[in-house]
């Protein structure tokens, strides 16, 4: 079956720097979508990439996919311990409708 | 704002007993989705659900797992014999467009199996 992986697992940063979270993908992809899940909470959508290179922005966070669409990244500027939880990348293939989650990073922020 | 809703919060039962999970999907979405988180890990995709059918389900989803929709607004998830290893958090979402958009998440209800 299909394989999203995600580097790195945890992540612990200091307030303020920048973090990254890569997500990889065995198969080429319709399009991804990303997902925060708050320490005790539920997964809440951030953002949907489709097209090959793309780049969004929101205040902070910039997604990114990858030209081959098999890969895409998260990167959050001068980090806030609100930033703090599991950041997912989820996977949709051509052809059927299963959203597959990623294995997700974990970040922690040391105020 | 519109939201999913699910109940129980928790629910623990005994190896073998059924159960089930009830979820209210937001209104005038038409896809709905099962999924399983067990504690510490990832967000497997258990099935999804479209036109009263099941439309993809994952090989997690064997014969002990059913889902209904029964009245037009409950989405439930039946565990017919449930086992130690289905011990997990499971969240229903829901979505108005499928593939094209974005998944609303309930805030799930955690199985505990003794």
């Amino acid at each position: 079956g299909q394989q999203v992986m995600q580097i790195p697992q945890y992540q612990h940063v200091q307030e303020g720097e920048d973090f990254t979270t890569y997500c990889n993908s065995s198969t080429t992809l319709s399009n991804i979508q990303w997902y925060k899940q708050r320490p005790g909470g539920h997964p809440v959508f951030l953002i949907q990439l489709v097209k090959s290179g793309e780049v969004k922005k929101q205040k902070r966070l910039t997604f990114q996919f990858g030209e081959a669409k098999k890969n895409s990244s998260l990167h959050i500027t001068a980090t806030q311990t609100t930033d703090v939880g599991t950041y997912f990348c989820a996977a949709i293939n051509f052809g059927n409708e299963k959203l597959t989650f990623g294995t997700g990073t974990r970040l922690t922020i040391i105020p | 704002e519109p939201e999913v809703t699910q109940t129980p919060s928790h629910q623990v039962t005994q190896m073998g007993q059924e159960v089930i999970l009830r979820c209210v999907p937001i209104s005038n979405h038409l896809y709905f989705y099962w999924y399983r988180q067990i504690l510490g890990q990832k967000v497997e995709f258990l099935v999804s659900f479209y036109n009263n059918e099941i439309s993809e389900k994952s090989e997690i989803f064997d014969d002990q797992f059913s889902v209904e929709r029964p009245d037009g607004s409950n989405f439930t998830l039946k565990i017919r014999s449930t086992k130690l290893e289905d011990s997990a958090m499971y969240f229903c979402a829901s979505g108005d467009v499928s593939n094209t958009g974005e998944l609303f998440f309930g805030e799930g209800s955690r199985l505990t199996v003794l």
